[in-house]
């Protein structure tokens, strides 16, 4: 069965701060994807990043960055120099590659407040 | 390129009401997708439609819940009758199946509360 935990139900920093968001995944499938998105205060789902499963190079984004580890199956996600504006809620999915059914499963996703 | 469309944004509606959400998917999306979002948990799936048949319902209430989308753009989804459990924002997600891309699309979302 696919599983995503997302660890950490809230995180409070104050501006300026690094701040890691921890995804742990579990799925037997050997190909999948794994994606993160922001959820502000407005409900909508943002896409930030898609990783396939055989590509386990780190990306970086402006202030975003994210490390896909397959032998600890996980997917952590960094905001450097956080800002106000990156206050939401993130969530971490999963999704088999290939298949005809692409259900995402999703984590329970971070609540992630910055403090001015 | 515009965004998902959905509306409306927010109904409130009492326990044994119906209600019905709309959503316009990103122009040429052929695959969409309603999902319920729970206070304080992830979008989880009703329903996936590739153009105006359906690939997977087997999450949707059936007694309760129905969606369509008859022209393989627009989609509906109701509720008849609500209940209290159903509090929840709606979301309707899309795709493009073309260029191999896995990656859905999100609209704003409808927050319905039953009372």
């Amino acid at each position: 069965a696919q599983k995503v935990t997302q660890a950490q139900t809230e995180i409070s920093v104050v501006e300026k701060e690094d701040v890691t968001l921890d995804c742990v995944y579990e799925t037997r499938d050997t190909t999948y994807y794994l994606f993160w998105y922001k959820q502000p205060p407005s409900g909508e789902l943002v896409f930030l990043i898609r990783r396939n499963s055989f590509d386990e190079q780190n990306e970086i984004s402006g202030r975003y960055s994210w490390n896909f580890q397959k032998s600890t199956s996980s997917f952590n996600f960094t905001i450097t120099a956080s800002q106000v504006v990156d206050s939401a809620v993130y969530f971490c999915a999963l999704k088999a590659a290939g298949n005809r059914d692409d259900k995402i499963i999703f984590g329970k996703g971070t609540r992630l407040h910055i403090l001015p | 390129e515009a965004g998902v469309a959905q509306s409306p944004r927010y109904k409130i509606i009492e326990k044994r009401q119906s209600v019905a959400f709309w959503c316009n998917p990103i122009s040429g999306h052929a695959t969409l997708y309603w999902y319920q979002q729970i206070l304080g948990q992830g979008p989880k799936l009703l329903i996936q439609f590739q153009n105006n048949g359906v690939v997977d319902d087997s999450q949707l209430p059936k007694d309760r819940f129905s969606a369509e989308r008859l022209k393989g753009v627009d989609s509906t989804l109701k509720i008849q009758p609500a209940k209290l459990e159903d509090s929840a924002v709606y979301l309707c997600a899309s795709r493009s199946t073309s260029g191999g891309t896995d990656t859905q699309y999100f609209g704003p979302g409808t927050r319905l509360t039953v009372l």
